[in-house]
């Protein structure tokens, strides 16, 4: 089973700051097989990123992912108040698809 | 417009059985591509990928879990169907159902999720 270990665990800024999320992976990801999600409080996930660096329909573009291997990062260049939420990825190319345990990202 | 709504008992008891059923529209199951997963997440924790079936019907389960696993869908009601055998509390979590799309050698993840429903083990 491919681990995920999502750092850090908590993200403390204000609006209008960058965020950058790092994604770990316990052995190679196929980039093509990497997603990250946000989940505000009582809602469902929401696909951000595919493909580690595409953005999914309707998602702003300052959110972008990078990365490959086994080092996968999100990025959100200026945090909005609607951004503060817990985000995580996901990798489905090797099973069973692994989610890693979160980045809460909260207000400062 | 594509959603996905879960439905199924909120209660079960220990050992029992739990059946949850997706009800989706917007899309088919017979389009080439597509897929319905069920990923479930207990109280203030990670997600955790259950099951997916495919449009031609091929079928995955997390290892962990896939004697205790059946994922079937019905096409004609647009639905799937995911159900747990021998429940314990530590199943006790929101499950959530999602579609997961295929598209000329893009992988999309799910893309869409459904509101997600509550089953407790007690």
């Amino acid at each position: 089973e491919i681990v995920l270990t999502q750092s850090p665990g908590t993200l403390s800024l204000s609006p209008g700051e960058r965020a950058t999320l790092s994604c770990r992976a316990s052995q190679s990801v196929t980039s093509t097989y990497l997603g990250w999600y946000q989940q505000k409080p009582g809602q469902a996930p929401r696909l951000l990123i595919y493909g580690a660096s595409s953005r999914a329909t309707g998602i702003p573009d300052r959110f972008s992912g990078s990365g490959s291997g086994t080092d996968f990062t999100l990025s959100i260049s200026r945090l909005e108040p609607e951004d503060f939420a817990v985000y995580y990825c996901q990798q489905y190319g090797t099973s069973p698809w692994t989610f890693g345990q979160g980045t809460k990202v909260e207000i400062k | 417009q594509i959603t996905l709504k879960e439905s199924g008992p909120t209660l079960v008891k220990p050992t029992q059985t739990v059946t949850l059923t997706c009800t989706f529209s917007g899309f088919s199951l017979t389009t080439n591509g597509v897929g319905v997963g069920w990923i479930r997440q207990p109280p203030g924790k990670a997600l955790e990928w259950l099951a997916v079936i495919y449009w031609d019907d091929d079928k995955r389960y997390n290892p962990s879990l896939k004697s205790r696993l059946t994922i079937t869908k019905d096409t004609s009601k647009n639905q799937v169907v995911l159900t747990l055998t021998n429940l314990d509390p530590v199943d006790t979590a929101t499950y959530y159902c999602a579609r997961r799309r295929i598209d000329s050698g893009t992988y999309y993840g799910f893309d869409i999720w459904g509101q997600g429903t509550m089953v407790t083990v007690s």
